[in-house]
C-alpha cells in the first residue's frame, strides 16, 4: 500500500518570501500521479500542482512550484512571494494508476503568513 | 459551472442513528470519490462509484455503503453510528475514474455524534 508522509505539521512564512513544505512518499509503482492540495479555512479543497511521474520536468504554477524527485520519492512544493491568502492547510497526495479513484493524503501541512 | 455540492453542511446524530449524505458531481462528472477528514487520522478514503458502480472501496467497516444514481449524483449512508464516526465528509467529483482526471471536491458535510 502507498504511504504518503508529510513531516512538516506547522510552517510559517513572511509575506512576500518564500517557503517549501515537505512530502515524501512510498510506493512500488512506477507510474502515478502526485498532488498539492490546499484547504483553507472554509474547508473546500483546491488543486494546487499536479506532477506526473514519467515526466521529469518539475510542474509549476504560477507562484507554485514543484521539486520532485522520483528516486527519492520526494515531492515538495515551494510557494513563492508568499500571499496572506496562501495561508492553509496543503496536503500532499498520491493516485495510483492502477487505483484511479482513491487518492492517499499526508496528514497536512498547515501554513501561516505573517504579514 | 457550478462545482460540487453537498447536503446537509452540518448533521448532528446520536449514537446508534443512521444517516445519509449526498454529494452532487459537477455536471458531466461521472466519477465521485468520497473521503473522510478527521483530526486523529487524516484524510482517509471511503470509495469511488463511477457510472452507477462502485470502482474502489477503503478499509471502512461495513456500516458504511454507498451509491450513485444513474445522474451521478451520489449518496453515502453509515448506519449504527458511533462517536468516532464525528468527522468531516468530504465528496469529489472528476470527469472519468482515470488518474489524469482532476478531482474537484466540495465543501464537505460536517457530520457530529453525540
Amino acid at each position: 500500500a502507498q504511504t504518503v508522509t508529510q513531516s512538516q505539521p506547522e510552517m510559517s512564512v513572511q509575506e512576500a518570501e518564500t517557503v517549501t513544505l515537505s512530502c515524501t512518499y512510498d510506493t512500488s509503482e512506477s507510474d502515478y500521479y502526485l498532488f498539492w492540495y490546499k484547504q483553507p479555512p472554509s474547508r473546500q479543497m483546491i488543486l494546487v500542482i499536479r506532477q506526473e511521474a514519467y515526466k521529469q520536468q518539475n510542474a509549476t504554477e504560477n507562484r507554485f512550484s514543484v521539486n520532485f524527485q522520483k528516486a527519492a520519492k520526494s515531492f515538495s512544493l515551494k510557494i513563492s512571494d508568499s500571499q496572506l491568502g496562501d495561508a492553509a492547510m496543503y496536503f500532499c497526495a498520491y493516485r495510483s494508476i492502477t487505483n484511479a479513484g482513491k487518492s492517499t493524503f499526508g496528514d497536512g501541512t498547515t501554513l501561516t503568513v505573517k504579514p | 459551472k457550478a462545482g460540487v455540492t453537498q447536503t446537509p453542511r452540518y448533521l448532528i446524530k446520536t449514537r446508534g442513528q443512521q444517516v445519509t449524505l449526498s454529494c452532487s458531481p459537477i455536471s458531466g462528472h461521472r466519477s465521485v470519490s468520497w473521503y473522510q477528514q478527521t483530526p486523529g487520522q487524516g484524510l482517509q478514503f471511503l470509495f469511488e462509484y463511477f457510472s452507477e458502480t462502485q470502482r474502489n472501496k477503503g478499509n471502512f467497516p461495513g456500516r458504511f455503503s454507498g451509491r450513485q444514481f444513474s445522474n451521478s449524483r451520489s449518496e453515502m449512508n453509515v448506519s449504527t453510528l458511533e462517536l468516532g464516526d464525528s468527522a468531516l465528509y468530504l465528496c469529489a467529483s472528476s470527469l472519468t475514474s482515470g488518474v489524469a482526471g482532476e478531482q474537484f471536491f466540495g465543501p464537505g458535510t460536517r457530520l457530529t455524534v453525540l
